[in-house]
Parts: C-alpha cells; sequence; structure tokens
C-alpha cells in the first residue's frame, strides 16, 4: 500500500529525554511536513524540506531538529529544550504546491 | 504565524442541511485547499483549488476562492451525520503549507 506512515502511535518522554518521532513515505514526494497541533490552536508548522538534505524551519521550531538523508524519510527529534512538548505531531508529504497526504499523527506526552 | 483564519470556529446543523465555513488569509497564494481530519486522526485531503480559479465542485463540496478579498468558502450541501470532523483550510506558497485553526462542524442526525 502506498501511503505515509507515522510511528509510534504513542509516546511518553521523561523530563530532560530527546525523543524522535519518525515518518516514512512510499509516494515518492519530494516535500516533507511536521506538525504540531493543540487543542484549539489548529496546524502549527515545525520544519519542512522540499528536497533530500534540505530542511526549512517553520514557525515552531525552537526544541526540534529534524533531518532528510533519504526521499523517504522525515525523522523529527523532540529535544530536551522544548519545555511544553506534550502534543499530537503530524507528519505529511506532497509533491509541490499540490495536495498533502497525512500520517495518522503521534501522540506525545511528557511524565 | 497561521496564514488561514477559518470562520465559525464552530458549527452545529441538522442532517440534510446545507454547511458553509469560510477562510481568510493574508498574503499571496498558489493554491489554496481544504481538509477534514476526524478526531485524534491525520488528514484527509478533500479539494484545491489554484489561484486562478473561481470556483470547484467534487461531490457534495463546492469551494469558491475570491484573490482580490483573500477568502475561501467550503460548502457541504445535504449534510450527513458521517460529515462530523474539523475542516481546515491551507494555503500554497513560498514552498509551505499553512494551515488555520478549523472548523469544528457537528451534524445531527
Amino acid at each position: 500500500d502506498g501511503g505515509i506512515t507515522q510511528s509510534p502511535k504513542y509516546l511518553f518522554r521523561k523530563e530532560g529525554q530527546n525523543v524522535t518521532l519518525s515518518c516514512e513515505q512510499n509516494l515518492n514526494h519530494d516535500a516533507m511536513y511536521w506538525y504540531r497541533q493543540d487543542p484549539g490552536q489548529g496546524l502549527r508548522l515545525i520544519y519542512y524540506s522540499q528536497i533530500v538534505n534540505d530542511f526549512q524551519k517553520g514557525d515552531i521550531a525552537e526544541g526540534y531538529s529534524v533531518s532528510r538523508e533519504k526521499k523517504e524519510s522525515f525523522p523529527l527529534t523532540v529535544t530536551s529544550a522544548q519545555k511544553n512538548p506534550t502534543a499530537f505531531y503530524l507528519c505529511a508529504s506532497s509533491r509541490v504546491e499540490r495536495e498533502a497526504f497525512f500520517g495518522q499523527g503521534t501522540r506525545l506526552t511528557v511524565v | 504565524s497561521q496564514q488561514g483564519e477559518e470562520d465559525p470556529q464552530a458549527l452545529s446543523i441538522q442532517e440534510g442541511e446545507n454547511a458553509t465555513m469560510n477562510c481568510s488569509y493574508k498574503t499571496s497564494i498558489n493554491n489554496l485547499q481544504w481538509y477534514r481530519q476526524n478526531s485524534g486522526r491525520g488528514l484527509v485531503h478533500l479539494i484545491l483549488i489554484r489561484s486562478n480559479e473561481r470556483e470547484k465542485h467534487s461531490g457534495r463540496l463546492r469551494v469558491t476562492l475570491d484573490t482580490s478579498k483573500k477568502s475561501s468558502s467550503l460548502l457541504i450541501t445535504a449534510s450527513r451525520a458521517a460529515d462530523t470532523a474539523s475542516y481546515f483550510c491551507a494555503t500554497s506558497g513560498y514552498s509551505t503549507l499553512t494551515f488555520g485553526k478549523g472548523t469544528m462542524l457537528l451534524v445531527s442526525p
């Protein structure tokens, strides 16, 4: 099946830990995106990438890092510098200027 | 900053009625897209309208775009209980896809 896969579905992080969220797509899309969703806030852009080995900060990049070593993969690391990481994280991919396909999301909770 | 702003924030209607949601944005765009999200799930693309188009239809969906007013509307006709979800507009431009806060639609049987 073609699509975009996020894992894990649920993730728990202890104070001071870094955690990495996985995002893989087999749609041959050049563009990939990471969004954060909080209740009532809509989707806010964290990072995006239009091509392998290149990525750009979005509106709320502080405390997050990404890599784009392969076209298919765009992992997001939530670092200990992110003081309020509890949220729903969504990954998406698209052809440039076309509709985006979303994964099912990762719900991150700080314990 | 979020580009699109949907209005209303919440909408409650009966099955069979039409639902209209509006989106306003701030800067120039290449296209505008509408998405649907069921609670706790990923977003699903509904329809894309390019900046040089004024209206587009897909099944029970009708989208309009007014670039002079920087606004768009999504009309869902003959709504069903299964249409209950959050609806987001997203603007495409400058290599990014920027979303608004969404409209929560509740369709009661």
